[in-house]
């Protein structure tokens, strides 16, 4: 079965500064998805970014990216220039791209934002 | 579009009352799930479906029933509540296809 794991509860960063999530996960499938997920105060949960495994090339958006390491069965997700609004819960999840479609989440990392 | 709904966003329950989460997308996904968050556990699927007429079960779905009978709806039953059953529920849709998962709002159940 699929596992994602974070192993981050907590997270700090100043602002305007760098920051990287780290998330991992442990799949015998070859093709699949990532995602990184964002969840506010507000509950709602906002996709950040995701990755399709076929793809070498790190997916970015803005002032995310990611480090996608198949091999190493790693997906870490780094926010450049940090803003207060950054401040949330960050999920990574795992989705097979066949089968069931199930969708495996990690635990969360929260990130704080220091101004 | 709405995206996906849910209704109530906030429930209080007494052990043992029964009662439906409601679920909507009117972005004939394929795919619906519903997870549960708890503090510390991050979301857990409870149960999903890949169509009209399929439902399976996920990771927690003792004390919870599901039916599809359309794309569009995706209702979640609580049979017998109980404090355990104390969180907050998400609704989800996709298609098969593509991967992204869209959200509601989430439920917030306290079962006291």
């Amino acid at each position: 079965a699929q596992t994602v794991t974070q192993s981050q509860p907590e997270m700090s960063v100043q602002e305007a500064e760098t920051v990287t999530l780290s998330c991992t996960y442990d799949t015998s499938e070859s093709d699949y998805y990532l995602f990184w997920y964002k969840q506010p105060p507000s509950r709602q949960m906002i996709l950040v970014i995701r990755q399709e495994a076929y793809k070498q090339q790190n997916a970015t958006e803005n002032r995310f990216s990611v480090n996608f390491q198949k091999a190493a069965k790693s997906f870490s997700l780094k926010i450049s220039d940090s803003q207060l609004g950054d401040a949330a819960m960050y999920f990574c999840a795992y989705r097979s791209s066949s089968g069931t479609y199930k969708y495996i989440f990690g635990t969360g990392t929260r990130l704080k934002v220091l101004a | 579009n709405a995206g996906v709904t849910q209704t109530p966003k906030f429930q209080v329950l007494k052990t043992g009352q029964s009662m439906t989460l409601q679920c909507a997308q009117d972005m004939n996904h394929e795919y619906m799930s519903w997870y549960r968050q708890d503090p510390g556990m991050g979301l857990r699927l409870i149960h999903y479906s890949v169509g009209a007429g399929i439902t399976d079960q996920g990771e927690v779905p003792n004390g919870y029933n599901v039916s599809r009978s359309t794309t569009e709806d995706f209702p979640l039953r609580l049979l017998s509540a109980a404090p355990s059953q104390t969180s907050v529920y998400f609704c989800a849709s996709s298609y098969q296809g593509l991967g992204t998962q869209y959200f509601g709002p989430g439920t917030r159940l306290l079962v006291l």
